[in-house]
């Protein structure tokens, strides 16, 4: 399998549950992302690892918490969310830390439902 | 600080007329610009960038966009629109701060009409 595959693609939790999302690449690239997308707002930038090492945490409430434990791999930690942390959530990698690789790669997403 | 305007949330156009979607980026060094397309249900796809080089970037699909550096643009375009372009597009910049960070604009829907 090529590219990069998340999973599930759709979740619905209760604010109490305690679920995860995946996120793998078969690319060989050195650097992975979480994103939020919500209706009518920007793509959100919420994490950024590279080489395994978190380079960035963008002010992210802490019911969200990832973990990369290789290159390939980067998850999503979800406890006590919100209604509206309701979103697709999707995940990508470049080749690096560098504006030059020529932008990222973009899994399915993960489509989110807090109830 | 950076930002990416795309001018029309919806933009529809009929099958086989121009597609021509509007993108503007405030930058105080030389941007890298990106357009992606998203099709429902799935994630963000590179249609096109430019680095350095040749302002006329041509893309997938049949897509392509002009760095404008005087206008602070890079406008995608497509001579003749397809019912599968219909998808949400993307513009996007590059940080200027940040090498690992890119600045997404709200998007544009295109719709394709029969």
């Amino acid at each position: 399998e090529t590219g990069v595959t998340q999973t599930p693609r759709h979740l619905v939790m209760g604010m109490t549950n305690k679920k995860s999302l995946k996120c793998e690449q078969h690319l060989g690239h050195n650097a992975m992302y979480w994103y939020k997308q919500s209706a009518k707002k920007p793509l959100e930038l919420m994490f950024v690892y590279s080489l395994e090492e978190r380079v960035e945490n963008n002010s992210v409430p802490s019911r969200f918490s990832p973990e990369c434990p290789n290159s390939s791999h980067l998850f999503l930690h979800l406890h006590t969310l919100q209604p509206e942390d309701s979103a697709l959530y999707l995940c990508a990698s470049s080749q690096g830390l560098n504006r030059g690789d020529g932008g990222y790669t973009f899994g399915s997403g993960t489509r989110l439902t807090v109830v | 600080a950076q930002s990416v305007t795309q001018l029309g949330s919806h933009v529809s156009v009929s099958e086989g007329a121009l597609v021509l979607l509007r993108c503007n980026y405030s930058s105080s060094v030389p941007p890298y610009l990106f357009w992606y397309v998203q099709y429902p249900n799935q994630g963000l796809q590179l249609l096109l960038k430019y680095t350095t080089g040749a302002t006329l970037v041509k893309g997938i699909n049949g897509f392509e966009a002009e760095f404008k550096k005087s206008e602070t643009s890079f406008h995608l375009t497509k001579p003749s629109a397809h019912m599968s372009d219909a998808a949400e597009y993307f513009c996007a910049v590059s940080d200027e701060d940040r090498d690992d960070k890119i600045i997404f604009g709200k998007g544009t829907r295109l719709h394709i009409l029969p």
